[in-house]
């Protein structure tokens, strides 16, 4: 079955830091991967996608994630956070063969506080 | 393009009644899906609907049912409310181009469900 790991469910970084959020999947095959943001009250944002090709991935605001098979892990990345930055961060997972359809598998989510 | 909306935000009930929720996609997406967040149970999906044909359905009771309409617009109805059932229902549009939903998933805000 599918799953998706978050090991961290909260994480405070300072402005202005760099930010790595872990996330790990168990899937047969090379799954699609997602990086999603929610803000206290609203619904998800999309960050990043990962469907084939090159395994770094940019994303909006920032972002990068890198999808490593052999480690069955799709970490997000940012360089520099920044105040705004502060939210919940959901990695997914969504399978490739029938009968599967419009069901992405999410992780717990990591939530982010970011300190001044 | 519009993005994904979702009526009402909010709704208070209480036990025993029911509730319909309504989604409308992304203009020219085929596919919908509906997920509810719990704090405790995280995401969960519920059901996918294309071309008005449900082609997916996650493990949640009977009372849980939807549809979706020629326009693609979907609805999802909740019959005998618990008190469990209080969450944030969120809905997702994709266009599903590829045919196996395996296209982007676009949430809306959520309905914001509280049964008392």
């Amino acid at each position: 079955a599918q799953s998706v790991t978050q090991p961290d469910i909260h994480i405070t970084v300072s402005e202005g830091a760099s930010l790595e959020l872990r996330c790990n999947y168990s899937y047969g095959a090379t799954p699609y991967l997602f990086w999603y943001v929610q803000s206290p009250g609203q619904g998800l944002q999309l960050l990043l996608k990962y469907f084939s090709g090159d395994t770094l991935v940019q994303g909006i605001k920032g972002f990068e994630a890198e999808f490593k098979r052999s480690q069955s892990s799709f970490n997000l990345r940012k360089p520099s956070v920044h105040w705004s930055d502060a939210a919940e961060y959901f990695c997914a997972v969504g399978a490739r063969e029938g009968g599967s359809q419009g069901n992405l598998i999410f992780g717990k989510g990591t939530k982010l506080s970011v300190k001044p | 393009k519009a993005g994904v909306t979702q009526t009402p935000r909010y709704l208070i009930k209480t036990r025993g009644q029911q509730v319909t929720l309504s989604c409308s996609p992304i203009s020219g997406h085929r596919s919908v899906s509906w997920y509810q967040q719990t704090p405790g149970q995280g995401l969960q999906f519920l059901f996918e609907y294309f071309s008005e044909t449900q082609r997916n359905k996650g493990n949640f009771p009977g009372r849980f049912s939807g549809r979706q309409f020629s326009n693609s617009r979907s609805e999802m109805n909740v019959s005998t409310l618990e008190l469990g059932d209080s969450a944030l229902y969120l809905c997702a549009s994709s266009s599903d181009r590829g045919g196996w939903g395996t296209d982007t998933q676009y949430f809306g805000p959520g309905t914001r469900l509280t049964v008392l």
